[in-house]
């Protein structure tokens, strides 16, 4: 069962324009995390924001974490085309953090 | 350092058929999964394992095996494969990050698996 839903499930915008997605999930966590899949490859590791954190930076990457709201939000500044791919969110499953549950995911599609 | 490497990348069964999935990792990780991905449904997790030696259920086992004898490779076996089981398979690993408490997940390039 999916613990994470992705929200929108598909946005299309101009390089150069900032991309907002939106994760909910239904049950307390340890941490959250985000991951980026490419057209026909595994699933890459963005970024990961813990429990006791509201707010983290990677490059172009902004992640939010509203654990009173159960939800979360990845913002990628400035779009690039290569950022073109699916986005997932992914949290502990209940009962053990070695399980990882990830949401539907989200495509995103930057259009040059 | 080839992270973790998946076999065969393609591969057409008919129903009743056998196949093995092999799932390979250079990183000495203690975790390995087993996921598979469907259109419209995300990741779901077949099987993993928390060490050499140990396997354990994940969200859809039916239909699946799985065996760790070696820590460094995890293999997903298909008694008799059923046209439900058409997906892409992906295999990943992890070691806990223990200031976090956290277990990022690497993943591998997928098997494309079809089932006719």
């Amino acid at each position: 069962s999916q613990q994470g839903e992705e929200d929108p499930q598909a946005l299309s915008i101009q390089e150069g324009e900032n991309a907002t997605m939106n994760c909910s999930y239904k049950t307390s966590i340890n941490n959250l995390q985000w991951y980026r899949q490419n057209s026909g490859r595994g699933l890459v590791h963005l970024i990961l924001i813990r429990s006791n954190e509201r707010e983290k930076h990677s490059g172009r990457l902004r992640v939010t974490l509203d654990t009173s709201k159960k939800s979360s939000s990845l913002l990628i500044t400035a779009s690039r085309a290569a950022d073109t791919a699916s986005y997932f969110c992914a949290t502990d499953a209940e009962g053990g953090s070695e399980k990882l549950v990830f949401g539907k995911g989200m495509k995103l599609t930057v259009n040059p | 350092n080839a992270g973790v490497t998946q076999t065969p990348k393609f591969r057409v069964l008919k129903t009743g058929q056998s196949m093995t999935l092999l799932c390979a990792q250079d990183m000495n990780h203690e975790y390995m999964y087993w996921y598979r991905q469907d259109p419209g449904m995300g990741l779901r997790l077949i099987h993993y394992s928390v060490g050499e030696g140990t396997t354990a259920k994940g969200e859809v086992p039916d239909g699946y095996n799985v065996s760790r004898l070696k820590k460094q490779n995890f293999l997903l076996g298909l008694e008799s494969a059923a046209p439900s089981q058409t997906s892409v398979y992906f295999c990943a690993s992890s070691s806990i990050r223990a200031l976090v408490f956290s277990y990022e997940q690497y993943f591998g390039p997928g098997t494309r698996l079809t089932v006719t």
